[in-house]
């Protein structure tokens, strides 16, 4: 059964840092695209970024493009997020999605981001 | 302001039939597959749609996804009150070098 779990989640304070993980199963991990999707409370969802099979290749949404940073671990089975500089604009569910766009899409449940004083 | 842009909220009574629009430009839709989500209040987004049309095993043909120029729609008919979502579209857009998703709309089974 494919399964991704985040976690990581939380509440920060502004200014704050957080890492995000996402641990894949059921499936190759290595052979798929990765991407991070968020969901503001009551909002629409907005992608964050994907991240190539090997990690060669990393794209941004430009308003996190220097905060947050992509990266995944194929021997652990893991996609992380790691941000920066968090704000109360961050606050959000965080989705962990395989091959975003394709046949093979699967998304985690998500992890929730708080960040407040 | 999403990229794509959608209707927010859409109606229609069980059994009738719902369309869907999303439109966008040249940089996305134009030129790049279409994806189509349902996202259950409280729950994960789940996949509906991918390259324009195509449904994924277990999506019942009820759900139909089409592709004109730089617009796209969804098509929901037989509507079931276990219909009653948000759906979104999606599309990588190349001239922004990213994912981009429209607003969603809301459908209610009257």
């Amino acid at each position: 059964e494919v399964q991704l779990v985040e976690s990581g989640g939380g509440l920060v304070q502004p200014g704050g840092s957080l890492r995000l993980s996402c641990a894949a199963s059921g499936f190759s991990f290595s052979e798929f695209w990765m991407t991070w999707v968020r969901q503001a409370p009551g909002r629409g969802l907005e992608w964050l970024a994907t991240i190539k099979q090997d990690g060669t290749e990393k794209f941004y949404l430009d308003s996190v493009r220097g905060r947050f940073t992509i990266s995944r671990d194929n021997a652990k089975d893991s996609l992380y997020l790691q941000m920066n500089t968090l704000g109360a604009e961050d606050t959000a569910f965080y989705y962990c999605v395989r091959d975003w766009g394709s046949r093979d899409t699967f998304w985690g449940q998500g992890t929730l981001v708080t960040v407040s004083s | 302001q999403s990229v794509l842009t959608q209707p927010p909220s859409v109606s229609a009574a069980p059994g009738q039939r719902v369309t869907i629009s999303c439109s966008g430009s040249s940089s996305n839709i134009g030129k790049k597959y279409v994806s189509w989500y349902q996202q259950v209040p409280g729950t994960a987004p789940k996949l509906l749609i991918y390259d324009n049309y195509k449904r994924p095993s277990g999506i019942p043909d009820r759900f139909s996804g089409s592709k004109s120029g730089t617009s796209a729609t969804l098509d929901i008919t037989g509507l079931q009150t276990g219909d009653e979502a948000d759906y979104y579209c999606g599309a990588w857009d190349d001239r922004l070098n990213a994912g981009v998703f429209g607003g969603g709309t809301r459908l209610t089974v009257l």
